[in-house]
């Protein structure tokens, strides 16, 4: 156990809907970032929050967002979803928001569109 | 375009042996370069981060080189055991703006058969 805890572990849902993943970062940690990645395109970047403020963006499609509550989770928003976005998506968190320290990762949410 | 290309794309050894994973990168302004180990199904596991000024790190029976000239890093293990067959990722940190972006490469398979 990493110590950073994402749920659900599989969603299923349908072209067209929007789901909603959640992530607890590691106990202490500030920066929470979220990744995706799928079998053609390998991990990939998509946004990073650092105490509750969206700190660096990668490449992050319009229809997702994410958003660090007060109590430090996250959770990333996927609308319109396309058949496209079936991935594994991945959470991961640091001490800080720079970018010398290491990050501890979650054990993923499988998405599948269909 | 990938800006770290890691090669091969997939090694077989058998248990015992030494092997040596490559990447390459171009991107800039670098930061700091990370190898990761990623067994099938999970999240990434962090081996290494090396900064600009070091040129080689150890974590057990994997050590990482960095030649920050050429843009090369290795990553190579010694006496491999079955346990280390997985994906082993290079990522390569940039900073830009005051924030830091990783980019991954796609990743060496690596298998250690008996």
């Amino acid at each position: 156990d990493s110590g950073v805890t994402q749920t659900p572990k599989h969603l299923i849902t349908a072209t067209g809907q929007r789901v909603t993943l959640r992530c607890s970062p590691r106990s202490g940690d500030l920066s929470v970032y979220w990744y995706q990645q799928s079998l053609d395109q390998g991990l990939q970047f998509l946004i990073q929050y650092y105490n509750g403020e969206e700190r660096a963006k990668g490449n992050i499609l319009e229809r997702f967002s994410a958003q660090q509550f007060p109590d430090l989770h996250s959770e990333l928003n996927l609308s319109s979803l396309e058949l496209g976005d079936s991935a594994l998506y991945f959470c991961a968190s640091s001490v800080l928001g720079q970018g010398n320290y290491g990050y501890t990762f979650g054990s993923g949410t499988r998405l599948t569109v269909v | 375009k990938n800006q770290v290309e890691q090669s091969p794309q997939s090694l077989i050894i058998l248990e015992g042996k030494n092997c040596t994973l490559q990447c390459n990168y171009t991107v800039s302004p670098f930061s700091n370069l990370r190898w990761y180990k990623q067994d099938t199904g999970r999240g990434p596991v962090s081996l290494t981060i090396m900064t600009f000024s070091e040129n080689t790190k150890s974590n057990g029976r994997y050590t990482a080189t960095l030649d920050a000239d050429t843009k090369q890093s290795s990553l190579h293990i010694t006496a491999s055991q079955l346990s280390d067959s997985a994906s082993y990722i290079c990522v390569v940190i940039k900073t830009t703006g005051g924030s830091y972006i990783p980019t991954f490469g796609r990743g060496t398979s690596l298998i250690v058969h008996p």
